[in-house]
């Protein structure tokens, strides 16, 4: 079965000072891996998405992504946080198999929240 | 544009009702989607459905039911309104993907739906 594990539930950094969001993924097949935020009350987009290129993904914000294999992870990370960075991330996986009807699993999320 | 659109935005009704809620894309897709998102954030698929088949997630109760006119537009309909119902209710589309792979799935803004 594939699934997705947020190990954050809630994540507080200060202004300026570098974010780590972590994932980790289970998949019997080479994965899709994606990143969405969802800010209040709005709905989700998407941050960036690795599918099997290169394994440092760069997105929108300043965000990046590293897909390690051996770790099975897929962690969000931005050097410098900002105050509108404050939202609700999402980190998902869709498997690449035909059955997989191209839908996508969610983790359960991991709140961002920015002091300044 | 929005390029995913939903109405209403906000639904207030009492248990037992029937409601509907309504979903628009105007990105030429093909596929199109209904998420529930529960009160803990977490985001599960309901329905995908394109011009050719319906993929119901079998743990959606039959008295929710997908209504496509056209391709533009798949509207979820709900019968006999619980109190579990109530949640964010988010409407995606895509362009279809072969054998799995994925197209970004474009979200719309999301109806929170009340249940009294």
């Amino acid at each position: 079965a594939q699934s997705v594990t947020q190990l954050d539930s809630h994540v507080s950094v200060s202004e300026g000072t570098p974010v780590l969001l972590r994932c980790n993924y289970s998949s019997s097949y080479s994965p899709s891996l994606f990143w969405y935020v969802q800010h209040p009350n709005k709905g989700l987009q998407l941050l960036l998405k690795y599918t099997s290129a290169a394994t440092l993904v760069k997105g929108i914000n300043g965000f990046e992504a590293e897909f390690k294999k051996s770790e099975t992870s897929f962690h969000l990370t931005k050097p410098s946080a900002h105050m509108s960075d404050a939202a609700e991330y999402f980190c998902v996986v869709i498997p690449n198999y035909g059955g997989s009807q191209g839908n996508l699993i969610f983790g359960k999320g991991t709140k961002l929240s920015v002091k300044p | 544009d929005t390029a995913v659109s939903q109405t209403p935005k906000y639904l207030v009704t009492q248990m037992g009702n029937d409601k509907s809620i309504k979903c628009e894309q105007n990105l030429g897709h093909d596929t199109m989607y209904w998420y529930k998102q529960d009160s803990k954030k977490f985001l599960k698929i309901m329905f995908s459905y394109n011009n050719k088949e319906l993929i119901i997630n079998e743990t959606v109760p039959n008295r929710f039911s997908p209504k496509s006119p056209d391709k533009a537009h798949l509207n979820l309909h709900i019968n006999s309104l619980e109190l579990g119902d109530s949640a964010v209710y988010f409407c995606a589309s895509s362009r279809s993907g072969t054998g799995g792979l994925y197209n970004e799935q474009f979200f719309g803004p999301g109806t929170r739906l009340t249940v009294l």
